[in-house]
């Protein structure tokens, strides 16, 4: 069975400030898909990432970051110098039946960030 | 090309009446899903359809839920009847092999 996560319950930053929103997996599969969602106040789930197991490199888009780490299962994402905008629940997932990159999404509890101007 | 779309954005009914909510996924996409977020919890699968076919229906909480998918078009999801704990928010999602997986805005739906 896969498992995802999210330690961090909920997040307040300042304004500029950094953010890391921390996600651990658990997975038999040896291939799976990695992702990050975002829903915002208005309630759809925003696609941000998605990242498979065999790609390792870390991938800077904008002011997000995300780091993948195999060897301690775990899938951080970094927003550099927050704005208030990015003020959501941020959710991160996993696939793993299939090796497909799409399917049934295992998510995390979500992480609620609250960025304060 | 539209998006998933899901109906309605909200519903408020009493314990006991029975609710259907209805989504249209992408044109062209033949996996549907359905996700359910309780208050405060982790989004969690319910089911998938592939074309009008359940393929997994692991998630579906007890018999009260109804999933239908006619044709292979827009599914359906009924309740019936609604208890207080079937309150949340419930995503839709569609998928395509090479184009990924798109959820909709979800249906809040509350049990009184």
């Amino acid at each position: 069975a896969q498992k995802v996560t999210q330690a961090q319950t909920e997040i307040s930053v300042v304004e500029k400030e950094d953010v890391t929103l921390d996600c651990v997996y658990e997975t038999r599969d040896t291939t799976y898909y990695l992702f990050w969602y975002k829903q915002p106040p208005s309630g759809e789930l925003v696609f941000l990432i998605r990242r498979n197991s065999f790609d390792e490199q870390n991938e800077i888009s904008g002011r997000y970051s995300w780091n993948f780490q195999k060897s301690t299962s775990s899938f951080n994402f970094t927003i550099t110098a927050s704005q208030v905008v990015d003020s959501a629940v941020y959710f991160c997932a996993l696939i793993s039946a299939g090796g497909t990159s799409y399917g049934k999404l295992t998510f995390g509890q979500g992480t609620i960030l609250t960025v304060h101007p | 090309e539209a998006g998933v779309t899901q109906f309605p954005s909200h519903s408020v009914i009493e314990k006991g009446q029975t609710v259907t909510l209805r989504c249209d996924p992408i044109s062209g996409h033949d996996n549907l899903y359905w996700y359910r977020r309780v208050m405060g919890k982790e989004i969690k699968f319910l089911l998938h359809f592939v074309k009008e076919s359940k393929q997994d229906e692991s998630g579906m909480p007890n018999n009260r839920f109804l999933a239908e998918r006619t044709g292979g078009t827009y599914s359906t999801l009924k309740v019936q009847p609604a208890e207080l704990e079937d309150s949340g928010v419930y995503f839709c999602a569609s998928s395509h092999p090479r184009r990924g997986t798109f959820f909709g805005p979800g249906t809040r739906l509350t049990v009184l």
